[in-house]
């Protein structure tokens, strides 16, 4: 067990939708990453908070915005929703420097139908 | 520009065979950090090693050892005497000193047959 959980594990919703991913850190760990694994794009990086700021963005879509609550944890929202948005949610934190591992959660798996 | 590349995308070997997985990387940074990570089927991201750029000394671990060439820009990983449970997808990740983004490679799948 990572320390890391995300709600929920799984979603399925329709076209045009719009959903809530959930993320809290490890006790401790004010760096959260968020990660979108699917088969034809790999892992790849959405967004990274430190403390409530936004420090780092990767390939996130527009119809994508997260943010990081005062308690730490983070929350995915994507709205909108495309077939191909279904992929393999992941969270991850860290301490928050550069050279630390992550720890990810286990994800949440999005099919969109 | 930052880039992994992990071109071996699947791999399988029988129980007791060594393997050796292949990471190439690109960074324009001269300082820059290098991660290795398991998915196995259960599908959690496990932390194998971290290694900064300027540490070139190869590390051992139980079964496990890593070989970070700066010369070549690589950080390959293998593992001496595969067994099943070895079985997932292995992923090398790159940060480097002038961003947070933490990229990674396709991954290469790793099957242990028995």
């Amino acid at each position: 067990d990572s320390g890391v959980t995300q709600t929920p594990k799984h979603l399925i919703t329709a076209t045009g939708q719009r959903v809530t991913l959930r993320c809290s850190p490890r006790s401790g760990d004010l760096s959260v990453y968020w990660y979108q694994q699917s088969l034809d794009q790999g892992l790849q990086f959405l967004i990274q908070y430190y403390n409530g700021e936004e420090r780092a963005k990767g390939n996130i879509l527009e119809r994508f915005s997260a943010q990081q609550f005062p308690d730490l944890h983070s929350e995915l929202n994507l709205s909108s929703l495309e077939l191909g948005d279904s992929a393999l949610y992941f969270c991850a934190s860290s301490v928050g420097g550069r050279s630390e591992k992550l720890f990810f959660g286990s994800g949440t798996q999005l099919s969109v139908l | 520009a930052q880039k992994v590349t992990q071109a071996q995308t699947e791999i399988s070997v029988v129980e007791k065979e060594d393997v050796t997985l292949d990471c190439v990387y690109e960074t324009r940074d001269t300082t820059y950090y290098l991660f290795w990570y398991k998915q196995p089927p259960s599908g959690e991201l496990v932390f194998l090693i971290r290694r900064n750029s300027f540490d070139e000394q190869n590390e051992i671990s139980g079964r496990y050892s890593w070989n970070f060439q700066k010369s070549t820009s690589s950080f390959n990983f293998t593992i001496t005497a595969s067994q099943v449970v070895d079985s997932a997808v292995y992923f090398c990740a790159l940060m480097m000193d002038s961003s947070y983004k933490l990229i990674f490679g396709s991954g290469t799948r790793l099957l242990v047959r028995p």
